[in-house]
């Protein structure tokens, strides 16, 4: 079965500052891997998707992500945290076969002035 | 506008009485999806659905019920079984092929067992 994990449940930034958030999965298959953001009290929205067409995926609102193979690895980046950002964020992987999403625990992003 | 409904968005319950909560999709999605978020443990599936008239548990299906009557609806009943219902539900939709694309959600409902 797959598994996410996503280190560090908070994570705090100064503004301006470089966002990053980890996310590795247990897959021996290279997955289809995503990155959700929830604001407080709302739904999950997808931020970005890696489907194999290429490493590095860009998404909304200036954050990436780079697919590590090797490392397992997908971890979620910006290089100037503005306050907005300031919401959780979670990692979830796929597989070919399967039809279920399965999440990280999640890591709440807080943004300083 | 296309989206997925949820109703109600808050919700008390006395121990021992079921509730249901209600989703409402109009993107025209086959399959739907119902999550439980806990702080610090993300989404856990509860139930999920990929036609009309079928269904399948999820991780964490124990204390709940669902129906898929219709394509647009997938209710999900909190039944007196769940030991700890008090959380936050999502109920999520996606297109066919949904697992090269992307799931979208309602905007939860919170449900406190007073």
């Amino acid at each position: 079965a797959q598994s996410v994990t996503q280190l560090g449940s908070h994570v705090s930034v100064s503004e301006g500052a470089l966002v990053l958030l980890r996310c590795n999965y247990s897959s021996s298959v290279p997955p289809y891997l995503f990155w959700y953001v929830q604001y407080p009290n709302q739904g999950l929205q997808l931020l970005l998707k890696y489907t194999s067409a290429a490493t590095l995926v860009k998404g909304i609102n200036g954050f990436e992500a780079e697919f590590k193979k090797s490392e397992t690895s997908f971890h979620l980046t910006k290089p100037s945290a503005h306050m907005s950002d300031a919401a959780e964020y979670f990692c979830a992987v796929s597989d070919n076969a399967g039809n279920m999403l399965t999440f990280g625990g999640g890591t709440r992003l807080m943004v300083k002035p | 506008d296309g989206g997925i409904t949820q109703s109600p968005k808050y919700l008390f319950r006395k121990e021992g009485q079921n509730v249901t909560l209600s989703c409402e999709q109009n993107l025209n999605h086959d399959a739907m999806y119902w999550y439980r978020q806990d702080p610090g443990q993300g989404l856990r599936l509860i139930y999920y659905s990929q036609i009309v008239n079928d269904f399948q548990k999820g991780d964490i299906a124990e204390g709940y019920s669902v129906s898929r009557e219709k394509k647009e609806s997938f209710p999900l009943t909190v039944t007196s079984a769940q030991k700890n219902p008090t959380a936050f539900y999502l109920c999520a939709s996606a297109a066919e092929g949904w697992n090269t694309g992307e799931l979208f959600f309602g905007e939860g409902s919170r449900l406190t067992v007073l």
